[in-house]
């Protein structure tokens, strides 16, 4: 089965400054890559998505994500951090049904002024 | 549009008594999703729906936990009976059922605490 592991439970870092959450993943076909973002209270809305094509994918919000097959990678950055950006951040991997996610276990970012 | 719609938003019981929990999806969403996401991990998905039918439910334990989508809209989850470890936010997801766009839609989630 496809899974994602992040490394980092916790994130913190200095508004403007780069973020950087890691993700890498486990697939033995080539893999569908998301990130989600959870904010306070709120469901999990989707930031990015890597399918097929070109392996840099930009979102919303500024963020973007690189697909790289040779690292088994896909972390997630921005470059410079807003106070707003303070959330839980889910990577996520297609499963085997093709349709739903299997979901690593996130990391928060904290962002301090 | 109206995003995905989930009730209650909180429940509160003790282990061993029953609890439900519904979801109604976006309009014209084929494929409905069942998550369970426990405190510091990430969701995991129980049971796929695509319209009244059951894609996937290899995660759900079926000793105790039941979904049906009986109409190919709405959802109902239920949990009997609850044991300690079923504290969880339990959140619902919909998608047009195109995997091309992979986007899964959430609801809020209903947060269970079982005492």
């Amino acid at each position: 089965a496809q899974s994602v592991t992040q490394l980092g439970s916790h994130v913190s870092v200095s508004e403007g400054a780069l973020v950087l959450l890691r993700c890498n993943y486990s697939s033995s076909v080539p893999p569908y890559l998301f990130w989600y973002v959870q904010y306070p209270n709120q469901g999990l809305q989707l930031l990015l998505k890597y399918t097929t094509g070109a392996t840099l994918v930009k979102g919303i919000n500024g963020f973007e994500a690189e697909f790289k097959k040779s690292e088994t990678s896909f972390h997630l950055t921005k470059p410079s951090a807003h106070m707003s950006d303070a959330a839980e951040y889910f990577c996520a991997v297609s499963g085997n049904s093709g349709y739903a996610l299997n979901f690593g276990k996130g990391t928060s970012l904290l962002v301090t002024p | 549009e109206a995003g995905v719609a989930q009730s209650p938003r909180y429940k509160i019981i003790e282990k061993r008594q029953s609890v439900a929990f519904w979801c109604n999806p976006i309009s014209g969403h084929a494929t409905l999703y069942w998550y369970q996401q426990i405190l510091g991990q990430g969701p995991k998905l129980l049971i796929q729906f695509q319209n009244n039918g059951v894609v996937d439910d290899s995660q759900l334990p079926k000793d105790r936990f039941s979904a049906e989508r009986l109409k190919g809209v709405d959802s109902t989850l239920k949990i009997q009976p609850a044991k300690l470890e079923d504290s969880a936010v339990y959140l619902c997801a919909s998608s047009l059922g195109d995997f091309n766009d992979g986007k899964l839609f959430f609801g809020s989630g209903t947060q269970l605490s079982v005492l």
